[in-house]
């Protein structure tokens, strides 16, 4: 069965700084897609990045990006230049085949020192 | 990507009581989601919505206490029938649309 890993429960980082928050996978498919999810405090779920599993290229949007090791089943979130508004509960997600159900992450908590 | 809505954002209802949640979409979706989060927990989906069929519930989900309509391409409506305590929690609505769910905001109950 397919599963999501986070396992950093919470993660805090000096706000200018970088963080990279871990999420790993397993699946037997070759052929999916992998998200970023941030839900800040007001509880609204935002897409943050999207990854397809046949790109070898790594996704970025603005000062998110991600490191995709396929082989690896590993699928980590970088984010550069920290800023108090990224606080937020982030949580990873596989998505399984063509109606869009996804599998998620426990989540992991992000707190930006100021 | 979709712009979604639900209604209402918040509500304290009483036991026995039912409560109706609708997720409107600004885009024509196949697909729409509900889900259950508790506060810091990640998502339980409850069940998946196509217009034009039932829903089909996930395990521990079940029509007679969470009946789901989607009359049409671009709005659902989730009912949480005879609530309890254990039915507080943060219900949320999606979209599936160029390969990627989106979520509205999100319905935070309290049943007293």
């Amino acid at each position: 069965a397919q599963t999501v890993t986070q396992s950093q429960p919470e993660m805090s980082v000096q706000e200018a700084e970088t963080v990279t928050l871990s999420c790993t996978y397993d699946t037997s498919e070759s052929d999916y897609y992998l998200f970023w999810y941030k839900q800040p405090p007001s509880r609204q779920m935002i897409l943050v990045i999207r990854q397809e599993a046949y790109k070898q290229q790594n996704a970025t949007e603005n000062r998110f990006s991600v490191n995709f090791q396929k082989a690896a089943k590993s699928f980590s979130l970088k984010i550069s230049d920290s800023q108090l508004g990224d606080a937020a509960m982030y949580f990873c997600a596989y998505r399984i085949d063509s109606n869009y159900q996804l599998i998620w992450g426990a989540g992991t908590k992000l707190i930006i020192k100021p | 990507s979709a712009v979604i809505s639900q209604k209402p954002s918040r509500d304290i209802c009483q036991r026995g009581t039912s409560l109706t949640i609708q997720c409107q979409v600004d885009s024509q979706v196949t697909m729409m989601f509900w889900y259950r989060q508790q506060p810091g927990q990640s998502l339980t989906l409850i069940a998946t919505a196509n217009q034009g069929s039932e829903a089909t519930y996930e395990s521990g989900f079940v029509i007679d206490k969470f009946p789901i309509s989607r009359p049409n391409l671009t709005f659902s409506t989730l009912t949480v029938s005879n609530m309890s305590p254990e039915d507080s929690s943060i219900y949320l609505c999606s979209a599936g649309l160029r390969e990627t769910q989106y979520f509205g905001p999100g319905t935070r109950l309290l049943v007293l």
